[in-house]
Formats: structure tokens, sequence, C-alpha cells
């Protein structure tokens, strides 16, 4: 149980496009999702924090506008790079909690490669 | 952000041998937690400690959490070379819906 999917697992898209990253828990409702990225050789940084229904609160320094987070049901969050730049190329994973477990379930993650 | 203080960056060591990494931090946290990943996939969580001074085993994992609730260590046992990896220790504020602050990583290679 707890399993948690992301789509794509990887996507290279050319710079000045827009790319969407989906975040699903596929046995469970996700009261909160997170988004993590993670660039080469380095530990996971958060980006943003997503409860369902309401708008997701982000970190310092990750622009809200260029990074749009959706979670429109218990069980999707969507996660869109807007105009896409070279140095968004990263690895991109998500994490769900249940509402009533202490875990956080981590999804495989996204490889985004943006030329 | 913030992140943990985690040691060693990096370790190599030949099989059977045992390991210990820790994670320090200036800020409290309720929950510690200890990661594996592994290249191209998200992490896997190994061990989560949930009260101060807790020792906690999984095989041949056991942690522990810091009495003063600022640090973490973890011990790998008799390693295999299925163990290469990287570790992340994570800091929890609340357990569950807040997010968590990861360390470095530690870079574990075992020689056969």
């Amino acid at each position: 149980g707890a399993v948690v999917s992301q789509h794509p697992s990887w996507v290279i898209c050319k710079s000045g496009t827009s790319v969407k990253i989906e975040c699903r828990s596929l046995d469970f409702q996700a009261t909160t999702m997170f988004w993590y990225r993670q660039f080469p050789k380095q530990s996971l940084m958060l980006m943003a924090t997503s409860n369902e229904g309401s708008k997701a609160t982000y970190e310092q320094g990750v622009e809200k506008d260029k990074f749009l987070i959706n979670h429109a049901s218990l069980t999707l969050s969507t996660l869109t790079v807007t105009s896409a730049h070279p140095e968004d190329s990263s690895f991109y994973i998500c994490s769900a909690w249940t509402g009533s477990s202490y875990e956080q379930y981590f999804g495989p993650g996204t490889r985004l490669t943006v030329t | 952000g913030q992140q943990l203080n985690q040691s060693p960056q990096s370790m190599f060591i030949q099989e059977g041998e045992d390991v210990s990494m820790n994670c320090t931090s200036s800020s409290i946290f309720n929950t510690w937690l200890w990661y594996k990943q592994d290249p191209g996939e998200g992490p896997v969580l190994l061990i989560a400690l949930y009260k101060a001074g807790e020792l906690t085993s999984n095989g041949r994992l056991t942690a522990q959490f810091g009495i003063t609730r600022k640090d973490s260590f973890l011990n790998i046992s008799a390693s295999i070379p299925s163990d290469v990896g990287i570790y992340f220790c994570a800091g929890q504020m609340n357990s569950g819906n807040t997010p968590l602050v990861f360390g470095k990583g530690t870079r574990l290679s075992v020689i056969a």
C-alpha cells in the first residue's frame, strides 16, 4: 500500500516551452503533497507544499508563477514548469501524506531536461 | 533552504565492514528519518524515529534519535554490495503534514 506514482518518469523539452509533471497517490487519499527538486549530486530541496483545494505554499526563492502547482483532487497534484530554461533541468520528486499516518510517501521522481 | 549537516559526505568500505553516518541540526526536530536513494529513483524510507533517545533497528540498520533532538546517527552492520547508494537523513518538525528538511547525503560505496 501507500504507492505514489509520477508521470512522466523523464521528459526532454525545448527552452521556452512548458511541461507538466503529475504526482498521484494510487491507493490512498493525500491531504497534503510536497514537491522537491534535486540537482545532480545534491540533496532534495523543498519547493512547495500543496494542500488539496487550496493554493500551494512556496518556499523562499521558488517562483510561484514559474512553477505552477495544482492539487485539484485528493489523489493528484501537478507541477507545471512554465517557460522552461536549461537551469530548470533537475530531478523533481513529490511526496504525499495520507492525513492519518506519520509517514510521507515519495514518488519515483521525474527527470526534466531542458535543451 | 535549510539543510542538515550530514557526515561523512562519502565512504568507501570493504564488504562486511560496519558503517556509521550522522546528522546534526541547529534546530530541534520531533521526527528524524533515514532514507536511501538509488540513482534515478525517489528516496526510500529506511528508519523513522519519533522519540528523543529512541534506538530503532531494521535488519542490519540501526538508528538513534539524539536526546537533544538535534542529531541522529545511522549504523549499517556487515555491509553488502547492495548497500551502495546515497543515504539521506531528514528532520521533520511535526510528523506527517510538515515538509522534510534533508541532509546533504552520504554516498556509500562498497568494495566486494
